[in-house]
């Protein structure tokens, strides 16, 4: 149980186009979410809580109007990198929160590559 | 920000016992250790965690000293398939239980 998908696993886009990526909460029900991004060699950095019903709260140094996150229902977050750049390309990765055992369960990542 | 210190590499034996140290000096009374592992180009996994007494599953025993100042994960008998980077996070209870990802530490284990 506790699964997390993400859609798509991967994607190409060209500078100044946008991408939107899916997190699903498959077996449970998720009224928290979180976004990380995360570069090479590099460890998972926190972009921001995604909260069913409500507005995102965005970790400091990350462009709220840049990555647009919303959190429509219960097993489902979106985040949609607007007007991407090729310092966008990262690997991004959701995890959700299962609220009746608080605990956090991840998605397997997107990677997202801007040419 | 992350409050753990983790050395940034280790060698452990096929076989043997993996043991990994974090140090989490400045963690509060109501802050609990997780440690979660991610294999290259992957979504972390969930090992174990833990308040303040030692844990043990089926993957993972986790050790943390009686002044909660620092833990061990250790893996009883590491296979190559744990070759991984290991994190160790301290995560506040209520805080939207947020996780802040430090360094963490890259097992090489070997045959």
């Amino acid at each position: 149980g506790a699964v997390v998908s993400q859609h798509p696993s991967w994607v190409i886009c060209k500078s100044g186009t946008s991408v939107k990526i899916e997190c699903r909460s498959l077996d449970f029900q998720a009224t928290t979410m979180f976004w990380y991004r995360q570069f090479p060699k590099q460890s998972l950095m926190l972009m921001a809580t995604s909260n069913e019903g409500s507005k995102a709260t965005y970790e400091q140094g990350v462009e709220k109007d840049k990555f647009l996150i919303n959190h429509a229902s219960l097993t489902l977050s979106t985040l949609t990198v607007t007007s991407a750049h090729p310092e966008d390309s990262s690997f991004y990765i959701c995890s959700a929160l299962h609220g009746r055992i608080d605990e956090q369960y991840f998605g397997p990542g997107t990677r997202l590559t801007v040419t | 920000d992350a409050k753990t210190t983790q050395p940034p590499s280790m060698d452990c034996a096929e076989g043997r016992a993996a043991n990994l140290p974090c140090n989490h000096s400045t963690i509060s009374g109501n802050e609990y250790v997780y440690w979660y592992r991610q294999i290259h180009s992957q979504g972390p996994q969930y090992i174990i965690h833990g308040l303040k007494n030692n844990e043990t599953n089926e993957m993972a025993s986790l050790i943390i000293t009686e002044d909660r100042k620092s833990s061990t994960l250790i893996l009883p008998h590491a296979t190559l398939r744990d070759t991984a980077v290991y994190y160790c996070i301290v995560r506040v209870g209520g805080n939207f239980n947020k996780f802040y990802f430090g360094s963490g530490t890259k097992l090489n284990v070997k045959p």
